[in-house]
């Protein structure tokens, strides 16, 4: 089975410019998770989509936001990216069910010059 | 505040020791609670889960305590093994179901 995918691996942008990332989640999962993991800081909640919709969003600016495709598949997109953005961007599924375990994707390490 | 403190020194233990780790929280009242591992670069996965109902909960050579009372958790490695070496993540489920809320991690170093 295969498991969660993002890409690109890395992306580097500059100042000012927009990043998109993409995450495909397990197949049978309906729920997406993305989070932010700064150097030395821990992973900050983000956004989380179930079935096409947005339920719950992170302590961060509008110019963070999403989407979720039919398919379960979703991006993340940065807005007016600034030098403190850089970071691991993660994504995780799960089946929707509380309680159940985040499966983690390997992440996409955006640099902003 | 919410807060949610691992210990941020990384512990080194001898092959063979139990690794203790410490999460402990301020201003939650979880539901449950989660361990995962991750490597370096990589993404963190997932450990063992365990409610506010329960005290302890052990997969193999992994034990973990829950406190409600204390408002902490205790992670515990026994027989460890160079493999173990990682940083280990605990996260809380907060007010939303499924937004999970992570400790920064401690790293755990096992020397042969």
């Amino acid at each position: 089975e295969a498991g969660v995918t993002q890409s690109p691996t890395h992306l580097i942008k500059t100042r000012g410019q927009k990043a998109t990332l993409r995450c495909s989640p397990i197949s049978g999962h309906t729920s997406v998770y993305w989070y932010q993991q700064a150097l030395g800081l821990g992973l900050q909640f983000l956004l989380w989509y179930d079935e096409g919709e947005e339920r719950n969003r992170g302590n961060f600016p509008p110019r963070f936001s999403g989407r979720q495709f039919p398919n379960y598949s979703s991006e993340l997109n940065v807005n007016a990216l600034e030098l403190e953005d850089s970071a691991l961007y993660l994504c995780a599924s799960s089946n929707g069910l509380a309680e159940n375990e985040q499966f983690f994707g390997p992440g996409t390490r955006l640099t902003v010059l | 505040s919410q807060k949610i403190e691992q210990n941020s020194e990384a512990l080194n233990i001898q092959e063979g020791k139990t690794a203790t780790l410490t999460c402990n929280y301020t201003n939650y009242s979880p539901a449950y609670l989660q361990w995962y591992r991750q490597d370096p670069g990589r993404g963190p996965v997932f450990l063992l889960l365990i409610r506010e109902n329960e005290k302890e909960k052990r997969k193999e050579r992994l034990k973990v305590t829950f406190d409600t009372t204390l408002k902490q958790s205790l992670f515990h490695i026994t027989a460890s093994q160079p493999a173990d070496s990682a940083t280990y993540l605990c996260a809380l489920a907060t007010d939303s179901w499924g937004k999970l809320q992570f400790g920064a991690g401690t790293q755990v170093v096992v020397t042969p």
